[in-house]
This record gives structure tokens, sequence and C-alpha cells, in this order.
């Protein structure tokens, strides 16, 4: 049973290019969350989705950030016109059911903006 | 903001001693989360104590949790190199979502 698989491991984008983040929740998982980690630094939540929908968007930036998680395919975590300040490490989580209980996480992925 | 704070923010102790590190939070909470993570890599949950529960044992791990005060404890025996890690508590928030704290930065000396 494959765990949480997050692509790219690390993605290498110039500022102003768009940036594509996506999560395979564990079988049998429709609950998807994801947090942004700077160096040194816990974990900041960013959105929580189910299948077709968004539950709590509360974290997400206003602007150029966004989040699906389509009925077929992964949850996609999308950063339009990227700047300096959004490399960092994005972490994607899911559950099985809602309560978040016990979040089981990918390795994440690397975002670096030159 | 965040919800749980762990302390100490570092800790550095020789293989074979106990670690123990603590966390604050602001809020009432159903049940608290420490989970684990290794340099580089995802989160690994640890153990989960709920509000009704004041202690609790895994393998080498105790959890400790004090609702009057708002904080919890983890300690770890016998640590090992291998034990050498990121820890972090984290409690839900609203209804939905899971905060973590700042974390403790665990190295173990051989």
């Amino acid at each position: 049973n494959a765990g949480v698989m997050q692509n790219p491991r690390h993605l290498v984008r110039r500022r102003g290019q768009e940036a594509r983040l996506r999560c395979s929740p564990m079988k049998g998982h429709s609950h998807v969350y994801w947090y942004r980690q700077l160096p040194e630094e816990g974990l900041k939540f960013m959105v929580y989705l189910q299948k077709e929908n968004i539950i709590d968007e509360s974290g997400m930036p206003k602007e150029r950030f966004s989040a699906e998680f389509p009925k077929e395919g992964p949850s996609i975590l999308r950063i339009q016109q990227v700047v300096r300040g959004d490399s960092a490490a994005y972490f994607c989580a899911s559950s099985p059911d809602r309560g978040t209980e016990k979040l089981f996480f990918g390795s994440g992925t690397q975002l670096s903006v030159l | 903001s965040q919800q749980g704070e762990e302390d100490p923010q570092a800790l550095s102790i020789q293989e074979g001693e106990n670690a123990t590190m603590n966390c604050s939070y602001k809020t009432s909470i159903n049940n608290l989360q420490w989970y684990r993570q290794n340099s580089g890599r995802g989160l690994v949950h640890l153990i989960l104590i709920r509000s009704n529960e004041r202690e609790k044992h895994s393998g080498r791990l105790r959890v400790t949790l004090d609702t009057s005060k708002k904080s919890s404890s983890l300690l770890i025996t016998a640590s090992r190199a291998a034990d050498t890690a990121s820890y972090f508590c984290a409690t839900i928030q609203g209804a939905q979502k899971l905060v973590f704290g700042q974390g403790t930065r665990l190295t173990i000396n051989p």
C-alpha cells in the first residue's frame, strides 16, 4: 500500500513562472491537506480539501495560490507568477476521514525560485 | 497563530540519555498529537493523547497531558542516534485543520 506520493521532489522555477505541485493521497483517503515549511520552522497550514471540494483555505495567500482535488487524479497545488518568497518545502498529507486524528505525510516538494 | 509551541527549540543530549520536550497550547482540545520529522522528509505520526487521558506510552515514548495547564510533554527514554529529528506537537484548530508548533530539534550525540 503506497504512501502519500508527492511529485516532483524538487522543483526549480524562475520568478514569474508557474509551479504545479502534485499529491496522490494514500489509497482510500479522501481528505488532503497542504502545508508549507520554511527552513528551521514548523509547518504552516494552507488548505484542506476533500474530493472536488475546498473545505478550509484559510491558510492560502489570497493571490497566486490555488488548490484542487478533482474526482479523478491527484490533488494539485498551483502557484502562479512565483516569487523568491515562495521558496519552501510544500508537504501534502492525507487522512481517511474527517477528524484529523492521524495524518499521513508525503516526502514533500522543495520549491526553489531563482 | 500557532496553537502549539514547543520548548526547547533545540536539545542536544548523549546517546542513552532521556529527552524531554514540552508543548503548550492555547485553546481547548479534543486530542494532542506528536509527530517526528527527519531532515528533508515528511512528518511521521508518533502518538495521540486524548483530552481525558493524562499519560500514554508507546515503546520508548511517554506522553503526558495536563489540560489545566494546557501543556503536554514527550519523553524519549534511552535515546538512540536514530532519534535525531525534529519533533512537533499538533492540535486541531477550528473544526478541520491540524496546526503544528515550531518544533524541537533533537540531536543525539554518539
